[in-house]
């Protein structure tokens, strides 16, 4: 069985600062790993996964991510916030059985305030 | 192409009462999940379905129960409502080959059982 642990549940930055939400997992197999956000009253969207290939992985608006074998870390991070960022951010966790079922972290706040 | 659409988007039930939420997704996804969302706890998987005529159990499947009579639907049932299914649902749908283990998610369900 998989889990992940999300250490923060908040996280107030100011805009145009620098930000990093940690990500821990657990697993006796590979999985893949993914970070998703959920903006105030919506559905979760996907910002960025790792399958496989490079450790470091990008989204389309700035974030990043960086899969950590030794220390079982995928912590997403951004250089530079907007306040549109503000939303809350899962870590995720699926092993490799084929039906993709996901184990989701607990989920940091990122309130982003001018 | 709507998505993952939910009907409905609330519901107050009183305890003991019964009601079926509905999940429709039109990407002719195979596999369909439904979680529930609760402050401090994530998202946690209830049931899933990887085809039509086919569920299994997740995480937290007491309570519940799901039918996927057709590819394109996945129904969460709840025959005796209790105060502890006081939640957010979210239902969800993968299996794009080209975009493997990306889960679409719906809008989400508020039920509230007093």
């Amino acid at each position: 069985a998989q889990s992940v642990t999300q250490l923060d549940s908040q996280v107030p930055v100011f805009e145009e600062a620098p930000v990093e939400l940690r990500c821990n997992y657990s697993s006796s197999v590979s999985v893949y790993l993914f970070w998703y956000v959920q903006y105030p009253n919506q559905g979760l969207q996907l910002l960025l996964k790792y399958l496989s290939g490079s450790t470091l992985v990008e989204s389309i608006n700035g974030f990043e991510a960086e899969f950590n074998k030794s220390q079982t870390s995928f912590h997403l991070r951004k250089p530079s916030v907007h306040i549109s960022d503000t939303a809350e951010y899962f870590c995720a966790v699926s092993d490799l059985t084929g039906f993709q079922k996901l184990v989701f972290g607990t989920g940091t706040r990122l309130l982003v305030s001018p | 192409n709507a998505g993952v659409t939910q009907t409905p988007k609330f519901r107050v039930l009183k305890t003991g009462q019964s009601m079926t939420l509905l999940c429709a997704q039109d990407m002719n996804h195979e596999y369909m999940y439904w979680y529930r969302q609760d402050p401090g706890m994530g998202l946690r998987l209830i049931h899933y379905s990887v085809g039509e005529g086919t569920t299994a159990k997740g995480e937290v499947p007491d309570g519940y129960n799901v039918s996927r009579l057709k590819k394109q639907n996945f129904l969460l049932g709840l025959e005796s409502a209790a105060p502890s299914q006081t939640s957010v649902y979210f239902c969800a749908s993968s299996y794009d080959p080209g975009r493997p283990y990306e889960q679409y998610f719906g809008p989400g369900t508020r039920l509230t059982v007093t």
